[in-house]
């Protein structure tokens, strides 16, 4: 089974970088046909995803994020990493790491999710 | 981007009541289309994906349908634990979108 566990700062300053940490437990983050995401959730509002990364380094970021965020693999310590740079308060949120699979791009393994809030 | 819509935002439902909720693309996304169910403090939870195929250890009581730019996630008999936030998810660009959400709660 499959577990995947959030890692980093629950607190960073507005203008720092965010950086966080996914642990693939109980399988290889380079499993062929395994995908990674990284998606967040501001308090009390929807799902926004982030970006992905696909196996051989392929990434892909929202647009409006893209300026300023970086996503990686660490196949060593089967780790997926996230470093959002120049943050704000309006990138306080729950962020989520997360396996998507297949044609079908379907998330189906996720985090527990941690809480990040930009303050000074 | 490919934008997704969802209706209503929020509902009251009974248990027992049939639920369904609607998610619109703003562009033809064939069936790559993804629902979740979210608790609060919890994690998003697979539903169905590629708009109709129910992952693994979901109850059949869940379905979904639709291709192109127009789906629907149906709850066929509401039971307690059903109550939570539905989001609809596309896979058909690598730009995932996720819609805003649907919340059922109970009347």
């Amino acid at each position: 089974q499959l577990q995947l566990q959030e890692s980093g700062p629950g607190l960073v300053k507005p203008s720092e970088t965010l950086s966080l940490t996914c642990t693939v437990y109980g399988g290889s983050i380079s499993s062929v046909g395994s995908y990674w995401g990284w998606i967040r959730q501001p308090p009390g509002k929807g799902l926004e995803w982030i970006g992905s990364i696909y196996f051989g380094g392929d990434t892909y970021y929202k647009p409006s994020l893209k300026s300023r965020v970086t996503i990686s693999v660490d196949t060593s310590k089967n780790q997926l990493s996230l470093k959002l740079s120049s943050v704000t308060a309006a990138d306080s949120a729950v962020y989520y790491c997360a396996r998507f699979i297949g044609y079908t791009s379907h998330f189906d393994y996720w985090g527990q999710g941690t809480l990040v809030t930009v303050s000074p | 981007d490919i934008q997704m819509t969802q209706s209503p935002s929020s509902l009251s439902a009974s248990v027992g009541d049939r639920v369904t909720i609607t998610c619109r693309a703003s562009q033809s996304i064939s069936s790559y289309l993804n629902w979740y169910q979210q608790k609060p403090g919890k994690a998003p939870k697979l539903l169905i994906y590629a708009a109709s195929s129910l992952q693994s250890g979901v109850p059949s009581r869940f379905s979904g349908s639709g291709s192109g730019t127009d789906f629907t996630l149906s709850i066929s008999s509401l039971r307690p634990e059903d109550f939570a936030t539905y989001y609809c998810q596309q896979s058909y660009s690598t730009l995932f979108t996720f819609g805003p959400g649907t919340k059922v709660d109970i009347k």
